[in-house]
C-alpha cells in the first residue's frame, strides 16, 4: 500500500511550457484534490474530484486543468506555465464521496515546481 | 465567510515544556476542525480532528486539542515537547453549512523545540 504518490518531486519549467503533475492513490478513495502551498498562505485548493469522471474547481483554478478517468489517478496539467505558478503542489485523497467532509486527507510528498 | 487564523508564525518552546499552537476560526454553521503536521520536505500528515462530542480531542504523537465554541478556538497542545515535534502545523476548518464542503486552511505555524 503506497498511499498517495506524486511525480516528479522537482521540476523546473520555462515560462510558456506545459507539463503534467502525476498523482495516484491505491486506497480506493473517491475524493481527490490538488493544492498549492505558498509561504505564509497555507494550502489553497486548485481542483478536486468526488469520483471518476467528476471534477470541479477550487479556490485558484486558473491556469490548471484536471481529469479523473480512473479512481486511482488525478493528474494536474499546467497549460502555459507562468512564474506565479512557482509553488509546492500537493495531491490529497480521502475516502468519502461527500468531498471528505469529516474524513482525514492523505497527502502525497509534493512536487516542487519552479517556473523561470 | 469562512476563515481560519493561526496568529503566530512561529512558536519556540524548550524541550520538556508544554506547548500550545493557537487556532481560531469563523464559520456560519458548525465547524469540523482539523490539525495537520508537515515535516521538512514531506507532505502533510493528519494529527487529530473535532467533529462532534467531547471538546478535548486526543490525536497522534501525544498531541491533543480543545474545542472552545464560545471562543471559536481549537488550540493544539502537548504536555511535554520533544525536539522531534519541530515542524510546520496547520489548522483547517470545514463549515457544515457549506454545500461545497471546502476545507479552509490556516497559514501554518512553525514550531521549534530547542534542546
Amino acid at each position: 500500500n503506497a498511499g498517495v504518490t506524486q511525480t516528479p518531486k522537482f521540476q523546473v519549467l520555462k515560462t510558456g511550457q506545459s507539463m503534467t503533475l502525476q498523482c495516484a492513490q491505491d486506497m480506493n478513495h473517491e475524493y481527490m484534490s490538488w493544492y498549492r502551498q505558498d509561504p505564509g498562505m497555507g494550502l489553497r485548493l486548485i481542483h478536486y474530484s468526488v469520483g471518476a469522471g467528476i471534477t470541479d474547481q477550487g479556490e485558484v483554478p486558473n491556469g490548471y486543468n484536471v481529469s479523473r478517468s480512473t479512481t486511482e489517478d488525478f493528474p494536474l496539467r499546467l497549460l502555459s506555465a507562468a512564474p506565479s505558478q512557482t509553488s509546492v503542489y500537493f495531491c490529497a485523497s480521502s475516502y468519502s464521496r461527500l468531498a471528505g467532509v469529516t474524513d482525514t486527507q492523505y497527502f502525497g510528498p509534493g512536487t516542487r515546481l519552479t517556473v523561470l | 465567510a469562512q476563515s481560519v487564523a493561526q496568529p503566530e508564525d512561529q512558536v519556540n518552546v524548550a524541550e520538556g515544556n508544554p506547548l500550545t499552537v493557537k487556532c481560531t476560526y469563523s464559520v456560519s454553521g458548525n465547524p469540523y476542525l482539523f490539525w495537520y503536521v508537515q515535516y521538512p520536505n514531506r507532505g502533510l500528515q493528519f494529527l487529530l480532528k473535532y467533529i462532534t462530542g467531547d471538546n478535548l480531542v486526543k490525536g497522534s504523537y501525544g498531541f491533543e486539542a480543545e474545542f472552545n465554541k464560545s471562543q471559536t478556538s481549537f488550540h493544539l497542545k502537548k504536555p511535554s515537547a520533544l525536539v522531534s515535534d519541530s515542524a510546520l502545523y496547520f489548522c483547517a476548518v470545514r463549515d457544515n453549512m457549506d454545500s461545497n464542503y471546502q476545507l479552509i486552511w490556516g497559514a501554518g505555524t512553525k514550531l521549534i523545540i530547542k534542546p
